[in-house]
């Protein structure tokens, strides 16, 4: 079966350091992976997606940029973190091709002070 | 076009109650429409999904009625258990497609307290 992990689950960072978040996902290959942020009681904005190695796209202008260095490995990063990137932050799978079932891990919590 | 308009923003039922939560979209080539459950703290959950060869699904206490002819699809929540507290997201895609058109569109979310 599939299992997506995210990680860290919490992090507390302050205003200008650097961000890395990391999600990987076990039991598929080639799968389309996605990077979604949540404000509180918010909905969910798409950040990133990948259908494949190195591929990436943005759906939104921002401090923060995605990178797919394995199939199955996709990560989250800043260089300067501003206040205004605290949220939750969610990676989801689905299977590539026609199949649109997608799948979201445990999500990481993010304070920038 | 590629909105999903979700209502009502937050929803409050009693115990053993129906909850319905309502979905719009514009897109006629939308084909997959799911529903997240999720719980704070934690990632939605894959709920429930239909298709559009059918007008109703049901699983357990969790239904969706989808009217193509209106664009509308909705869940259907019976026996409502305070358990069932959450926020509910409703989502659209086009399931033939890889790349971008494949991606799903979400609505902005209900948030249901069941009273007890």
């Amino acid at each position: 079966s599939q299992t997506i992990h995210q990680w860290p689950a919490t992090l507390v960072q302050p205003v200008g350091s650097p961000l890395s978040l990391e999600c990987t996902v076990e039991g598929t290959s080639n799968p389309n992976l996605y990077w979604y942020r949540q404000a509180a009681g918010r909905g969910l904005q798409l950040l990133f997606y990948s259908v494949g190695i190195g591929q990436i796209s943005s759906e939104v202008p921002q401090n923060l940029s995605a990178s797919r260095p394995q199939d199955r490995q996709f990560i989250l990063s800043s260089k300067k973190l501003l206040l205004s990137d605290s949220g939750f932050y969610l990676c989801a799978w689905r299977a590539g091709g026609p199949v649109n079932e997608q799948f979201f891990g445990p999500g990481t919590r993010l304070t920038v002070l | 076009q590629q909105q999903v308009k979700q209502s009502p923003q937050s929803l409050i039922v009693q115990k053993g109650g129906i909850s319905i939560i309502n979905c719009a979209y514009e897109n006629t080539a939308f084909d997959y429409f799911p529903w997240y459950q999720q719980f704070p703290g934690k990632g939605p959950a894959l709920l429930i999904a239909i298709r559009p060869d059918v007008s109703e699904k049901k699983e357990g206490r969790f239904t969706i009625s989808f009217n193509k002819s209106a664009k509308q699809f909705s869940l259907h929540i019976m026996d409502s258990q305070p358990g069932d507290s959450a926020t509910y997201f409703c989502a659209a895609s086009i399931e033939n497609y890889g790349g971008s058109q494949g991606n799903l569109i979400f609505g902005k979310g209900t948030k249901l307290s069941v009273k007890p």
